[in-house]
């Protein structure tokens, strides 16, 4: 099965300082990637995606993820964190055993500090 | 407008109750699908729909059921309630590609 790792629990940053949260994947065939977000009580929101093409894809919210084929990962980044960052990320993988369903890694909790 | 819209936001119920939950899009999506998240955080599928196939998570127990009454619909049907169902349960759809999903279902089983 398609399948993702989140390694880090919790990351913690201080405000204006780069961000990275680790994910790698472990796919048959062509991986498709993508990051949500999840604030406390809230749903999942889209950040970004990978399917083909430019190895660094930019997001929403001035969030960016590199595609590194030769390590397996998809690693989420952003050059200059917020406290309003603070949340819970989840990177994912598509499916296509599950009707193109999304498989999520555990979530890594990203804190803030200002 | 909410793309994914879910109701009940919090549903309390005592075990062996049974109890649904609803969930709509209005984004003409073809394919809906219902999570859960544990109190860990961990999000699992559970179902995959689009009006031709469902796809169960074959880890899913049979007490659980989606129904679709048509292709804006995918409602969670949870018969003989325990208390390890207690979970956030997210309804979400997609057009091949992203996942737009509801703000969630808190179910507490006393």
């Amino acid at each position: 099965a398609q399948s993702v790792a989140q390694p880090e629990d919790q990351v913690n940053v201080a405000e204006g300082n780069p961000l990275t949260v680790k994910c790698t994947y472990s796919v048959s065939g062509n991986p498709y990637l993508f990051w949500y977000v999840q604030y406390p009580n809230r749903g999942l929101q889209f950040l970004l995606k990978y399917i083909t093409g430019d190895n660094l894809v930019k997001g929403s919210y001035g969030f960016e993820a590199e595609f590194n084929k030769s390590q397996t990962s998809f690693h989420l980044k952003k050059p200059s964190a917020l406290v309003s960052d603070s949340a819970l990320y989840f990177c994912a993988v598509r499916d296509t055993n599950s009707g193109y369903a999304l498989n999520f890694g555990k979530g890594t909790s990203l804190l803030v500090t200002p | 407008d909410t793309a994914v819209s879910q109701t009940p936001k919090y549903l309390v119920t005592q075990m062996g109750n049974d109890k649904s939950i609803k969930c709509e899009q209005n984004l003409g999506h073809d394919t809906m699908y219902w999570y859960k998240q544990d109190s860990k955080k961990f999000l699992k599928i559970m179902f995959s729909y689009n009006n031709k196939e469902l796809i169960i998570n074959e880890t899913v127990p049979n007490r659980f059921s989606p129904k679709s009454p048509d292709k804006a619909h995918l409602n969670l049907h949870i018969n003989s309630l325990e208390l390890g169902d207690s979970a956030v349960y997210f309804c979400a759809s997609s057009s091949p590609g992203i996942l737009t999903f509801g703000s969630g279902t808190r179910l507490t089983v006393v």
